[in-house]
């Protein structure tokens, strides 16, 4: 069965610090590959997704970076975080040439002070 | 992009009670999803509905494709304390690939 891991779990970094956020799917080949931001506990905003090893997509100009160096790995980066970083960061994953159903990870909570 | 309107925002129900909630779109979707979402976890898939009409089950939980195609609805019945989350919406229009999400619904359910 397929399984997708996002490390780490939570996270507090100063105004200015780089930040790199892993997340890994087990169990299944050329997933395309997603991350969200959730602001508040709420809506969830799509920033990146990848249908294959480095090809990142960006749906919103920001702060942030992606990168996929393995076919099941896919990580979000900053170089310098802002305090308007901070939130509950998704990684999700889906087969097939379509936008298919998606299946998240257990997310990451970050925290800029 | 497009803006999936879902309510309520917030409920307080009894334990045995009932749930309704709903998601309307601006546009016509294709595809429609519902996630339940525990505090501190990722969304987890409840439903998926792929045509207009569909009504479909996963044990308490009953979801149905709207006729118009630009709404869906979700309902629990007889709730019971594990019920408490995030309800979240999601669709995909015909005319694209990515999925959007709904603001949520977040179910209280008093013992």
């Amino acid at each position: 069965s397929q399984t997708i891991h996002q490390w780490p779990a939570t996270l507090v970094q100063p105004v200015g610090s780089p930040l790199s956020l892993e997340c890994t799917v087990e169990g299944t080949s050329n997933p395309n590959l997603y991350w969200y931001r959730q602001a508040a506990g709420r809506g969830l905003q799509l920033l990146f997704y990848s249908v294959g090893i480095g090809q990142i997509s960006s749906e919103v100009p920001q702060n942030l970076s992606a990168s996929r160096p393995q076919d099941r790995q896919f990580i979000l980066s900053s170089k310098k975080l802002l305090l308007s970083d901070s939130g509950f960061y998704l990684c999700a994953w889906s087969v097939g040439q379509g936008w298919d159903i998606q299946y998240f990870g257990a997310g990451t909570r970050l925290s800029v002070l | 992009g497009q803006q999936l309107n879902q309510s309520p925002q917030s409920m307080f129900i009894q334990e045995g009670e009932d749930v309704s909630m709903n998601c309307t779109s601006s546009s016509i979707f294709n595809t429609w999803l519902w996630y339940k979402q525990d505090p501190g976890e990722g969304p987890v898939l409840l439903i998926a509905l792929y045509k207009a009409g569909e009504l479909t089950s996963n044990g308490r939980l009953t979801a149905q494709f709207g006729i118009t195609r630009k709404d869906s609805f979700l309902n629990i019945s007889a709730s019971i304390p594990s019920d408490v989350g995030i309800y979240f919406c999601a669709g995909r229009s015909n005319t694209g690939n990515q999925f959007y999400f709904g603001t949520g619904t977040s179910l209280t359910v008093i013992p």
